[in-house]
């Protein structure tokens, strides 16, 4: 069983859409983070959650640490948005990321 | 804004011989990380490094690699023997203990 389940698995939207992609966790983390990765396959750093919410321009993360549970929305979906997204865990007590297996988004204009 | 600097880019080698993957970490990170990436598969992580050792490594990492940090500012990854199996995107990463992860570009290796 995956420690990191991500929902859905792909994703189209029309522009101007409001995105959401869902994280679940199985075990204990001490920091949650989501990523982003564009077709040529490098990795950009969105969110680092601990707790609650943050929000950066259109995008928003939300932690919920009860229910080991993310998710990530984007407002107002515009094409260049097009990309996998990604939730990955910091277990508790060790430095080593655990990956989902990512959320493919398609924004179509 | 900061990068992780990866190089080269793509690299082709033979089944059986040594690469040396390399990075450049953001300067005043302490942590530093190799993760690797098979075509259609999850991100899954290799290895970590602090204060000049290995602080964590998976069962991926096996003899076959070694991870060194020669000069204080290139961190590299070395596959003695490659396989097929191998082939795979290859990313470093770096961080600031309690801050997120910057990751570099990525090394595309891939072995024929």
């Amino acid at each position: 069983k995956n420690e990191v389940e991500q929902s859905p698995q792909n994703l189209t939207a029309q522009e101007g859409e409001f995105i959401t992609i869902n994280c679940s966790y199985s075990v204990g983390i001490s920091a949650l983070h989501w990523l982003q990765q564009h077709p040529g396959g490098g990795i950009v750093s969105l969110f680092m959650l601990s707790s609650g919410k943050k929000k950066h321009g259109r995008l928003i993360a939300t932690i919920n640490i009860q229910e080991k549970h993310s998710s990530l929305h984007i407002t107002a979906s515009h094409p260049r948005d097009s990309a996998v997204y990604i939730c990955a865990v910091r277990s508790g007590g060790t430095d080593k990321l655990i990956f989902g297996t990512g959320t493919r988004l398609q924004v179509f204009p | 804004e900061p990068e992780v600097t990866q190089t080269p880019s793509h690299q082709v080698t033979q089944m059986g011989q040594e690469v040396i993957l390399r990075c450049v970490p953001i300067s005043n990170h302490l942590y530093f990380y190799w993760y690797r990436q098979i075509l259609g598969q999850k991100v899954e992580f290799l290895v970590s490094f602090y204060n000049n050792e290995i602080s964590e490594k998976s069962e991926i990492f096996d003899d076959q690699f070694s991870v060194e940090r020669p000069d204080g500012s290139n961190f590299t990854l070395k596959i003695r023997s490659t396989k097929l199996e191998d082939s795979a995107m290859y990313f470093c990463a770096s961080s600031e203990r309690n801050y997120g992860y910057t990751f570099g570009s990525g090394t595309r290796l891939t072995v024929v």
